[in-house]
C-alpha cells in the first residue's frame, strides 16, 4: 500500500516570498510522484511529474520539485510567489498500478 | 486540441436516487478514470477503464458503476443515493501505457438532499 502525508494543511504566504509545500510517501516499491494545482471551484491542473531520471524537476508557473528517496518526500518550492497561485495544492504517487494516490491538500493564500 | 470534458457542471439530487455523470477524454487519450473529491479532502479513486472494461476499483460500494464507450468516453453511474455522496467527481485521462500519467477535467460537483 502505499500512502501520501501533506506535512502542512494550511500556508499563509506574502507576495513575492519564497514557499515550500511538503510531501511525504511511504512505498515499498519505485513510484511516480506528481503535484497538481486546483483553483477553487475548478478541477486540477498538472503542475509538474517526476517520473525517473534528475530528482529536480520544474514545472509550470515557476514551481520546481525534488525528489529524496532516502527520505521519501517530494517537497514543492517556487522562489517568489504571486496573489494567482492562491489554491489547493495536492502531492499524489502512483506506483503505476493505474490509480493515483493524493494526500489531503495544502491550501496556499498569497497576501499582498 | 480539447482538454477533458465533464457533464454537467452542477447536479442536485435526493437521497435514493441514480445520478449518471458524462465524461470525454483529452484527445488521444484512451483510458479513464474516476475520482471522488468530498469537500476538504484529497481526491479518491473510484475506478479505471480501458477497452470498455473496469481495470482496477478503488474501495467504493457496487452502488458505484461505469461503463466505456467505443470512443472512449464514459460513464459515471451512482445508485441509491446517500448524503454522504455529495462530493466532486473528477474525470482524468491518460494513455493505457502512461496511466499514471493522468489529465483531469473541471468535474461534476453532486449534491444529495
Amino acid at each position: 500500500a502505499q500512502s501520501v502525508t501533506q506535512l502542512d494543511s494550511q500556508v499563509p504566504v506574502f507576495e513575492e516570498a519564497p514557499v515550500e509545500l511538503r510531501c511525504n510517501y511511504s512505498s515499498s516499491v519505485s513510484v511516480y510522484l506528481f503535484w497538481y494545482v486546483q483553483y477553487p471551484n475548478q478541477g486540477l491542473q498538472l503542475l509538474l511529474k517526476y517520473l525517473s531520471g534528475s530528482t529536480l524537476v520544474k514545472g509550470i508557473n515557476g514551481f520546481e520539485a525534488e525528489f529524496n528517496k532516502s527520505q521519501t518526500s517530494f517537497h514543492l518550492r517556487k522562489p517568489s510567489v504571486h496573489i494567482s497561485d492562491t489554491a489547493e495544492y495536492f502531492c499524489a504517487v502512483s506506483r503505476n498500478d493505474y490509480k493515483l494516490s493524493f494526500g489531503a491538500g495544502t491550501t496556499v493564500t498569497v497576501r499582498a | 486540441d480539447a482538454g477533458v470534458t465533464q457533464s454537467p457542471t452542477h447536479l442536485i439530487k435526493t437521497r435514493g436516487q441514480q445520478v449518471t455523470l458524462r465524461c470525454s477524454p483529452k484527445s488521444g487519450h484512451d483510458t479513464v478514470s474516476w475520482y471522488q473529491q468530498a469537500l476538504g479532502q484529497g481526491p479518491q479513486f473510484i475506478f479505471q477503464y480501458y477497452e470498455e472494461e473496469e481495470r482496477q476499483r478503488g474501495n467504493f460500494p457496487d452502488r458505484f458503476s461505469g461503463h466505456q464507450f467505443p470512443n472512449y468516453s464514459s460513464e459515471l453511474n451512482v445508485n441509491a443515493l446517500l448524503l454522504g455522496d455529495s462530493a466532486l467527481y473528477l474525470c482524468a485521462s491518460s494513455l493505457r501505457t502512461r496511466s499514471y500519467e493522468q489529465y483531469f477535467g473541471p468535474g461534476t460537483r453532486l449534491t444529495v438532499t
